[in-house]
This record gives structure tokens, sequence and C-alpha cells, in this order.
């Protein structure tokens, strides 16, 4: 079946700009997990949501950062503001939901700002 | 933060040749996984070895745990110019969500 899709695959944005990424988890999927790769950080965790429960968002780096799933399936991350520093790719990952499920990852989106 | 530290952070091999990749990380776990990148875009899982298992096979893979150590290690056996990629250790963490923490990586280069 399908994978974890995203969109845009690119995005060049101005700072100060606000972008939203969207995430295209696997139908079925109850978890779906944002994560960020940058040069300086690597792989970071930023989010998670699990079903209708609260998302755990202890992984956003600042309150620029956002997202919303809309009925349990599609999600977008938006970045408010957004800075230099925030150039990164940003990776959506999907699972059952289960603890040791693996997480299936998406194309990520890769964000440049100017 | 980062929860593991991989070593080395590049590899470079001819092609047959054997490649193993470490990693260390800090806290328990439940799981530890490896992942493969591509040109830095989407992450492929490659294998999951619990808490409470010492080694793993798939294929040409082979996985080790030593939760004594808090170490892991990946074995790719005759590799090939396709396995060029870069490495990614990642673990699940007791009571902190289902979020994984990665480690650096390593970039593998394959010469054919």
């Amino acid at each position: 079946g399908a994978g974890v899709s995203q969109s845009p695959s690119n995005k060049v944005t101005e700072k100060g700009k606000d972008v939203e990424l969207r995430c295209d988890p696997i139908s079925g999927h109850t978890a779906l997990y944002w994560y960020r790769q940058s040069l300086g950080q690597g792989l970071e965790f930023l989010i998670y949501f699990q079903g209708n429960s609260a998302p755990d968002k202890s992984g956003l780096p600042s309150d620029r950062f956002s997202a919303e799933r809309t009925g349990g399936s599609v999600s977008t991350l938006t970045i408010q503001r957004t800075q230099q520093e925030d150039s990164a790719v940003y990776l959506c990952a999907s699972s059952r939901g289960l603890e040791t499920d693996t997480q299936y990852f998406g194309p990520g989106t890769r964000l440049t700002v100017l | 933060s980062q929860q593991g530290e991989e070593d080395p952070q590049a590899l470079s091999i001819q092609e047959g040749e054997n490649a193993t990749m470490n990693c260390s990380y800090k806290t328990s776990i439940n799981n530890l996984q490896w992942y493969r990148q591509n040109s830095g875009r989407g992450l492929v899982h490659l294998i999951l070895i619990r808490s409470n298992e010492r080694e793993k096979h798939s294929g040409r893979l082979r996985v080790t745990l030593d939760t004594s150590k808090k170490s892991s290690s990946l074995l790719i056996t005759a590799s090939r110019a396709a396995d060029t990629a870069s490495y990614f250790c990642a673990t699940r963490t007791p009571n902190a969500g289902n979020m994984l923490t990665f480690g650096g990586g390593t970039r593998l280069m394959v010469k054919p």
C-alpha cells in the first residue's frame, strides 16, 4: 500500500514568513510523529500524536512551532515567523501505535529559510 | 538532544567487504532500531532489536545489543555499492512516549 507522503518536497521561504508542512500517514496508523533533521542537531523529535490523546509536544523548539492532526489522519506542522535556523529537513513518520512498532518515514520536506 | 553516539562517523570500504557500525546510548531502552537514509531524505527501517534480545539477523544484516554496555552494533556482510547510505540507530525509552531518539549516524560508502 501507499507509504507516508509529505508535501511540499521542498520549500524556500523568506525569514519572517509562516510555512505549513503536510503529512499523510499510512492508512490505519494511529500514531504520527514529526522529526527535524538539521546539520548541527542531527535528527530531533518534535511532536507525537497518538489516537485521540493529547499530543506530546515536548520536542517543539519554540512556541513558533505548532502541529495539528485533523480527523486522526493528516497532520500539518506550522512554523510561524520562520528563522534561518529553522532550515532543515522535516520528516514525518507513522506507526500502528504499539510500543514495539516500526515507524515508517515519509520522504521529508526540505525547508530553506533565506 | 541525541541519545546515541555512533562510530565511526564515516566508513569507506570496498564492495564485498563487511561493514560494522557501532551505537552507544545513555538511558535504559525498550528497543533499539537501525535505519538507513539515502541522500538526506526518507529513513528506511532496517531492523528492530528488543531490550531482552542479544542478537538478530535479517538477510545480510546482523545486529547485536549489549544492554550492560548500552551499545549496539550493525554488521552488513558482503557489502554492495547500493549499501552506500547513512545509517542511524534509534532508541525508544520507557515512559518517554513512542518517539525515537536518534544517534548521529554513520556515513557508509561502498566502492565498487
